[in-house]
């Protein structure tokens, strides 16, 4: 199967500070996905970006498929931001249609 | 447009015991999938439905299995519970195909005891 490694693994910021998450990943793909988990524990839909720059207000998604990785950048972040971000990437050979695999998430802690 | 629900939302059961999972898919959309996610862990397949078939599974016992509905809903059964299977269940429905985006429903929380 694919390897989705998601770095760093946790991360803590101020309010207002900006970051960068990172997924690499070990195959070509025919599309990439970014997660929130709430604290509930639900799968929140940032960001569906085989390949090129996305935005969506404060936070923006680059998926250079050529070279195997993704950057999601969390601009002026707020507590509500707080939660495990992860990424996913879909087998793209075989009889399995559609199966993600995921990495281990990036815990984004961020204070007042 | 009505997203994925699941129920339960939680769910005791005793080491040995059956149960069973529910999920219903976004409208329009007609393969379900589910992810067993253990905690601290990103989500794992366990097996995908389309056309009311198994379209695909995971490195999942036999002891999982499901059934897809004509309205595409979903089962997740899974028999003889151990401890290890305690977990949050995901499920996603999707239209078929590499190419689809997923979406999750709530989860459901199963603690075995």
């Amino acid at each position: 199967g694919i390897q989705v490694e998601q770095s760093p693994p946790d991360l803590i910021l101020q309010e207002g500070a900006n970051s960068t998450l990172r997924c690499n990943f070990s195959d070509s793909v025919n599309n990439l996905q970014w997660f929130h988990q709430n604290p509930w524990g639900q799968l929140i839909n940032l960001f569906y970006i085989p390949s090129g720059t996305k935005q969506n207000g404060r936070l923006s998604a680059t998926t250079v498929a050529t070279e195997r990785y993704s950057l999601l950048y969390i601009s002026s972040s707020q507590t509500t931001d707080s939660g495990v971000y992860f990424c996913a990437v879909p087998t793209s050979r075989g009889s399995t249609l559609g199966r993600l695999y995921f990495g281990r998430g990036t815990q984004l802690t961020v204070w007042p | 447009e009505t997203g994925v629900t699941q129920s339960p939302t939680h769910l005791i059961k005793t080491r040995g015991q059956q149960v069973t999972l529910r999920c219903s898919s976004q409208s329009g959309h007609n393969t379900v999938s589910w992810y067993q996610q253990a905690l601290g862990q990103g989500p794992q397949f366990i097996f995908q439905y389309y056309r009311e078939e198994e379209n695909g599974r995971g490195n999942f016992p036999p002891r999982f299995s499901g059934l897809q509905f004509p309205n595409y809903s979903s089962e997740l059964n899974v028999n003889a519970l151990e401890l290890d299977d305690s977990a949050l269940y995901l499920c996603a429905s999707s239209l078929p195909g590499t190419f689809s985006e997923q979406y999750f429903g709530p989860g459901t929380r199963l603690t075995v005891t």
